[in-house]
């Protein structure tokens, strides 16, 4: 079957950094996304990894390994406006997201 | 170039009904993707147009059915309406065939069934 697992949960402070981790168990695989969503909004792309290692954009940045079926997204210099659900997502046989992790931000 | 736009925003049905909801993908995009969200479970994968042609299925009983138009618009229907298929319904399009790193979400369909 295919799955991803990544935390319900996360709570981080302002100004700090954070990672999101998610496994995955999939039937193929293309690589692995990030999404992005506000409470009433829709998902938005933040990055993708097709490839083992670090992809950096801005304060954002994910990391991949294929070998460990593991990647995690990191956010820096934390601000409010980051406090959202990010759901990790992968295409194998199908596109399968994983449930989500709500990130609490600290003042 | 204008977003991915859902209609209706907003829908009460009561169970038994059906309903249809659309999606008409960005300018140019070819794949159209839909997703039921739930709280708590996340998006969960309905089902995956390219070029009219359904290419892939999730999980989900027969009574959720779609199509995609020549122009790449897509409906999506669900027949015999349940309590427990009140969610946000997300179509996403991307150029490609659904590959995940280039999905734009329009803004969703809420729907409550009664």
């Amino acid at each position: 079957g295919q799955s991803l697992e990544q935390p319900s949960e996360v709570t981080a402070v302002e100004g700090a950094i954070v990672q999101i981790n998610c496994t995955y168990q999939t039937s193929g695989f293309y690589g692995l996304s990030w999404y992005q969503q506000h409470d009433g909004g829709a998902p938005t792309f933040l990055s993708y990894n097709a490839l083992d290692g670090l992809e950096e954009t801005g304060r954002f940045s994910s990391f991949l390994s294929r070998s460990d079926s593991y990647g995690y997204l990191l956010l820096q210099e934390l601000q409010m406006k980051d406090s959202a659900s990010y759901f990790c997502a992968v295409r194998g046989d199908k596109i399968i997201f994983g449930k989500g992790t709500r990130l609490h931000i600290l003042p | 170039k204008a977003g991915v736009t859902q209609t209706p925003r907003y829908l009460i049905k009561t169970r038994g009904q059906q309903v249809t909801l659309s999606c008409s993908p960005i300018s140019g995009h070819r794949s159209v993707s839909w997703y039921q969200q739930t709280p708590g479970q996340g998006l969960q994968f309905l089902f995956e147009y390219f070029s009219e042609t359904q290419r892939n299925k999730g999980n989900f009983p027969g009574r959720f059915s779609g199509r995609q138009f020549s122009n790449s618009r897509s409906e999506m229907n669900v027949s015999t309406l349940e309590l427990g298929d009140s969610a946000l319904y997300l179509c996403a399009s991307s150029t490609e065939v659904a590959r995940t790193d280039t999905q734009y979400f329009g803004p969703g369909t809420r729907l409550t069934v009664l």
